[in-house]
């Protein structure tokens, strides 16, 4: 397995119209998260997904914006109607069942970068 | 709420020389307080964490950090750095909601510069 994986790893769209990000986690880590991280910021939180459930949702991600894990495994986020201001690389991490951030660490992948012309 | 500060937003250091990163958090219990390195087009990467016991953590890449309390600070060292190490780095504290979900919340990050 070599980790988190996402794609695409750069999209460049236009403003309005609709995008999909795909994450495919390392295999068996049921917990999977989304980060958002913008131009000189750190990465934020935005849903967290345990299984094919989605457990939290961050004040940030507005009704444009939905995320699936439809069998559990691999999720997608999607950003429909476009703004310049969802210009950002999206982060996602995964956890491994049973797990907490004291005993395992949190896995990224390389992020999708979004532009949106 | 909690919140992660990092006043530095861009360190420059000549290799071999020592190096550290300053970070403050504000959390209201007991902090889980991480350190991630970000090169550029790569994923975050977990250098060290503290969650309780020894206040100095050693890490991956020759990297430390200190737990003080007192002075809500976590900070990032390592002795002598190497020009593989630039790269931006983010501390973050680890936060348990009311969902049962931890989820980190990372400062603004810092940029490191290696010079020869």
């Amino acid at each position: 397995d070599t980790g988190v994986s996402q794609n695409p790893r750069h999209k460049i769209t236009k403003r309005g119209q609709n995008v999909t990000f795909r994450c495919d986690p390392i295999s068996e880590h049921n917990r999977l998260y989304w980060y958002r991280q913008t131009l000189g910021q750190g990465p934020e939180f935005l849903t967290y997904f345990q299984n094919e459930a989605q457990l939290e949702k961050s004040r940030l991600l507005s009704d444009r914006f939905s995320a699936e894990r439809p069998k559990g495994s691999f999720s997608t986020l999607e950003i429909q109607r476009t703004e310049q201001g969802d210009s950002a690389m999206y982060l996602c991490a995964s956890l491994e069942q049973g797990t907490n951030l004291m005993n395992t660490e949190a896995f990224f992948g390389q992020g999708t970068r979004l532009t949106v012309v | 709420a909690q919140s992660v500060t990092q006043p530095d937003i861009h360190i420059t250091v000549s290799e071999g020389a020592s190096l550290e990163l300053r970070c403050n958090y504000s959390y209201g219990a007991t902090p889980y307080l991480f350190w991630y390195v970000q090169s550029p087009g790569q994923g975050l990467q977990l250098l060290l964490k503290y969650f309780s016991g020894d206040t100095l953590v050693q890490g991956i890449k020759g990297f430390e950090a200190e737990f003080k309390r007192s002075q809500s600070s976590f900070n990032l060292r390592k002795p002598s750095v190497h020009w593989s190490d630039a790269a931006e780095y983010f501390c973050a504290v680890g936060v348990l909601s009311n969902f049962g979900n931890e989820k980190l919340t990372f400062g603004t990050g810092t940029r490191l510069t290696i010079i020869p």
